[in-house]
């Protein structure tokens, strides 16, 4: 079975502070992503990585970097911590896979998620 | 804009009844693909089913099962006769083609099953 982990279910951090938020999968999978998860927004992505050191904005990247050293771990950087940024987090893994020489899309494998509080 | 719409919020129906979730998509590619989720309370997101813009035919499986209709834009869920541990967080999602798999949710909606 795919597992993703993540470092913290629960974190609470005060407002200003460097948070690291960390993910690891242990399927080989090539492609990861960190979601924010809003009620009534659903989930929206923040950054995505296809490769190691490879890393790609997604639809709501500010106030947030990422980082990608190992296939197997992504970590999302709140640089400065801000009350806005309180939420839950989902990280997310899905294999690469070509198929005459389009990308086919994959499911993708969630964490547990960790809930940030900011105060 | 949203490119996936969950318009309803939420549904609460009592064991044994049907329910079905609504979703809309909107895209200008030929080739994407539709996913639904499954989040229950314990809040880790479980993949249902994943379709592709080429294949149109319904699927079933046990008491979930999907109706794909290009010519209206939506990929509409069934769970037929709810049972308690189907309340949960549904989220349909969409990746386009060539976008490295990145999913478009929508919003959600709540299905909440009471004895």
């Amino acid at each position: 079975d795919v597992k993703v982990t993540q470092s913290s279910r629960y974190l609470v951090k005060r407002t200003g502070e460097k948070v690291f938020l960390e993910c690891v999968q242990d399927m080989d999978h090539e492609n990861m992503f960190w979601y924010r998860q809003d009620p009534g927004l659903g989930l929206r992505l923040i950054y995505f990585s296809y490769d190691v050191k490879m890393k790609e904005k997604g639809d709501i990247p500010e106030g947030y970097s990422v980082s990608r050293e190992k296939k197997e771990r992504f970590s999302l950087i709140l640089e400065s911590a801000s009350t806005n940024q309180t939420s839950m987090y989902l990280c997310a893994s899905s294999p690469l896979v070509r198929a005459s020489g389009s990308l086919i899309d994959r499911e993708q494998f969630f964490g547990p998620g960790t809930r940030l509080t900011v105060l | 804009a949203q490119k996936v719409t969950q318009a309803q919020t939420e549904i609460s129906v009592v064991e044994k009844e049907d329910v079905t979730l609504d979703c809309v998509y909107e895209t200008r590619d030929t080739t994407y693909y539709l996913f639904w989720y499954k989040q229950p309370p314990s809040g880790e997101l479980v993949f249902l089913i994943r379709r592709n813009s080429f294949d149109e035919q319904n699927e079933i499986s046990g008491r979930y099962s999907w109706n794909f209709q290009k010519s209206t834009s939506s990929f509409n869920f069934t769970i037929t006769a709810s049972q308690v541990v189907d309340s949960a967080v549904y989220f349909c999602a969409l990746s386009e083609a060539d976008s490295w798999g990145k999913l478009q949710f929508g919003a959600g909606t709540q299905v909440v099953v009471t004895p």
